[in-house]
């Protein structure tokens, strides 16, 4: 267990629809990192925040916008979904801002039919 | 775009031998991590390397970071079946504030 939590652990949901998947970090890790893990595409980074601010932007759609709030916890906002943003999205965290040691949740596996 | 290129994609090694993966950048690093995700898990944190030329072990593991820090090594002993598992390496460019993840060394082990 790595100290990192996230809901949901499944999602299945339509075409067009949108999605908020949400993140707790480990207690006293700042930042906070998201990915996004499909077959075709491997591991990609999306996104990181870091003490509420955004620190580094990946691969991440248009569609797609994250946040992180005062309590540290992010949420992950997918909209207008499509059959090919079907993966598995990981929530990570660390202490420091940078890409260091990096803690991953278990995973939200995202289903658009 | 930049992009950490990895090989093999997959490994299949008899228990007891041992094997490498490697992970090319075509523009400096700033770092690179390895992690393993285990079937069905998610990537865990193996190690960091800073310095070129850097080497590193854990136990049957040695992490190597090429002079140029463009390219990196894990070399694993005597592989074991706990070895079993996807091993990704993940570049920071020196000059480019991001995280580009190699496609990944699949390990399977046979007994």
């Amino acid at each position: 267990d790595s100290g990192v939590t996230q809901t949901p652990k499944h999602l299945i949901t339509a075409t067009g629809q949108r999605v908020t998947l949400r993140c707790s970090p480990r207690s006293g890790d700042l930042s906070v990192y998201w990915y996004q893990q499909s077959l075709d595409q491997g591991l990609q980074f999306l996104i990181q925040y870091y003490n509420g601010e955004e620190r580094a932007k990946g691969n991440i759609l248009e569609r797609f916008s994250a946040q992180q709030f005062p309590d540290l916890h992010s949420e992950l906002n997918l909209s207008s979904l499509e059959l090919g943003d079907s993966a598995l999205y990981f929530c990570a965290s660390s202490v420091s801002g940078g890409f260091n040691e990096q803690f991953f949740g278990p995973g939200t596996r995202l289903t658009v039919l | 775009g930049q992009q950490v290129m990895q090989i093999p994609q997959y490994q299949h090694v008899q228990e007891g031998e041992d094997f490498t993966t490697y992970c090319n950048s075509s523009t400096t690093l700033s770092n690179i991590q390895w992690y393993k995700q285990r079937p069905g898990g998610h990537p865990v944190f193996l190690i960091q390397l800073v310095k070129s030329g850097e080497v590193k072990k854990q136990k049957r593991l040695t992490f190597q970071f090429g002079e140029a820090k463009k390219n990196s090594s894990l070399h694993i002993t005597a592989t074991q079946t706990t070895d079993v598992g996807t091993y990704f390496c993940a570049g920071e460019y020196l000059y480019d504030y991001k995280l580009s993840f190699g496609a990944g060394t699949t390990v399977t082990v046979r007994a």
